[in-house]
């Protein structure tokens, strides 16, 4: 089984509204990133933060990571239609770290 | 600077059918990916190199094999495609822990 799950599968909202994803994970994590896909397109890197961090920021971007209940959010502020797209926590395990292990994503449409 | 270029883009294969998809990136990237994606399942890991030479299974190897000869090159064979490798593969190398994607190739088996 994979080692992140997104929750929603899918969420939809209007712009200028904030979104929030969750991720879940189920063993010890070197770093847990966040992907961004565009339809049909390859996925591109957003923001890591490692097992030892709990709170990063990058642009409109903030990311939290809370180890003692093995999840993690994204949240995009003032979101625009430009950022409908597919988002994917990816986790490197701590006891394998070469592996990177993607959840099954959240769709997120942001309605002009 | 091209990054991670797969090729072919697109495939359609008759169950039975070999095939080998190449990843070639020009970052001089020591980690390599191949992954499939399936509608509704993101992103499952196929096979991972983490240098020339070098090969590793990752969590759905079964029916694929690989080989990293040269640094630059991470190749996915399917010896004898199933339907059920009809997918969009994507490879991706690895800087510093982030991972760069090519565009993709979407394989049919008929």
């Amino acid at each position: 089984s994979q080692q992140g799950e997104e929750d929603p599968q899918a969420l939809s909202i209007q712009e200028g509204e904030n979104a929030t994803m969750n991720c879940s994970y189920k063993t010890s994590i070197n770093n847990l990133q966040w992907y961004r896909q565009n339809s049909g397109r390859g996925l591109v890197h957003l923001i890591l933060i490692r097992s030892n961090e709990r709170e990063k920021h990058s642009g409109r971007l903030r990311v939290t990571l809370d180890t003692s209940k093995k999840s993690s959010s994204l949240l995009i502020t003032a979101s625009r239609a430009a950022d409908t797209a597919s988002y994917f926590c990816a986790t490197s395990m701590k006891t394998s770290y070469d592996k990177v292990i993607f959840g099954p994503g959240t769709s997120l449409s942001v309605i002009p | 600077n091209a990054g991670v270029t797969q090729t072919p883009k697109f495939r359609v294969l008759k169950t039975g059918q070999s095939m080998t998809l190449l990843c070639a990136q020009d970052m001089n990237h020591e980690y390599m990916y191949w992954y499939r994606q399936d509608p509704g399942m993101g992103l499952r890991l196929i096979h991972y190199s983490v240098g020339e030479g070098t090969t590793a299974k990752g969590e759905v190897p079964d029916g694929y094999n690989v080989s990293r000869l040269k640094k630059q090159n991470f190749l996915l064979g399917l010896e004898s495609a199933a339907p059920s490798q009809t997918s969009v593969y994507f490879c991706a190398s690895s800087h510093r822990e982030k991972l760069f994607f090519g565009s993709g190739t979407q394989l049919s088996v008929l």
